[in-house]
């Protein structure tokens, strides 16, 4: 079973900021914290990855808590193209966890 | 150039038969799965192999059977497919050490009628 808990489904329109949240209580200490965007019929696609603080790349932005019982992907300015299934993942280097993947979070982005 | 890529991209075909779907990843990764999203969509982790060895082994019936020639290929078999078995099937690959993130193909549609 995933180590992770994500909302079903988001909507937004184009031009928002969409913040979709993972909540994973039992991370361990050496768990880091992975994001995949899948589209359909495509494989999932790394995002990004973060173990505590903040992480940002040219695509999204991770803010995790002090506790890191909790992670926030951020999509800064959404387009149409962002519509997609939003995975959450949490495991340390050498565990299996980090493969399970949750039911994911499904955002629809209108115009 | 596709980082991994996977053959056939769509396979229909009739219960009781054997078929196989091939991998290849370009990547130069050491680590190879094989994931099934079924109709739900949820992601499934099947096997893994890291260096042609068998290290992740879910509870997967044993009609599925993973081959690695070589660290680049990851090849599945299915003898006697069954109706269930309609899925998509994606296989991925990683860098073993460290937490480096999959790297995902682009799936094979099977139908199984």
């Amino acid at each position: 079973l995933a180590k992770t808990t994500q909302p079903i489904s988001m909507d937004s329109y184009e031009g928002q900021e969409v913040n979709i949240t993972c909540s994973h209580n039992n991370i361990a200490t050496n768990d880091y914290i992975t994001w995949y965007q899948q589209f359909p019929s495509q494989g999932p696609r790394f995002i990004i990855q973060g173990y505590k603080t903040k992480v940002t790349n040219e695509v999204a932005s991770l803010f995790i808590p002090a506790d890191r019982k909790s992670s926030t992907l951020s999509l800064p300015r959404v387009s149409l193209s962002d519509t997609a299934v939003y995975y959450c993942l949490v495991g340390d280097w050498y565990g299996t966890d980090k493969l399970i993947f949750g039911t994911g979070t499904r955002l629809q982005v209108f115009p | 150039d596709t980082a991994v890529s996977q053959t056939p991209k769509y396979l229909v075909t009739q219960m009781g038969n054997d078929k196989s779907i091939k991998c290849e990843q370009n990547l130069g990764h050491d680590t190879m799965y094989w994931y099934k999203q079924d109709s739900k969509k949820f992601l499934k982790i099947m096997f893994s192999y890291n260096n042609k060895e068998l290290i992740i082994n879910e509870t997967v019936p044993n009609r599925f059977s993973p081959k690695s020639p070589d660290k680049a290929h990851l090849n599945l078999h299915i003898n006697s497919l069954e109706l269930g078995d309609s899925a998509v099937y994606f296989c991925a690959s990683s860098q073993g050490q460290r937490n480096s993130p999959l790297h995902f193909g682009n799936g094979t549609r099977l139908t199984v009628t």
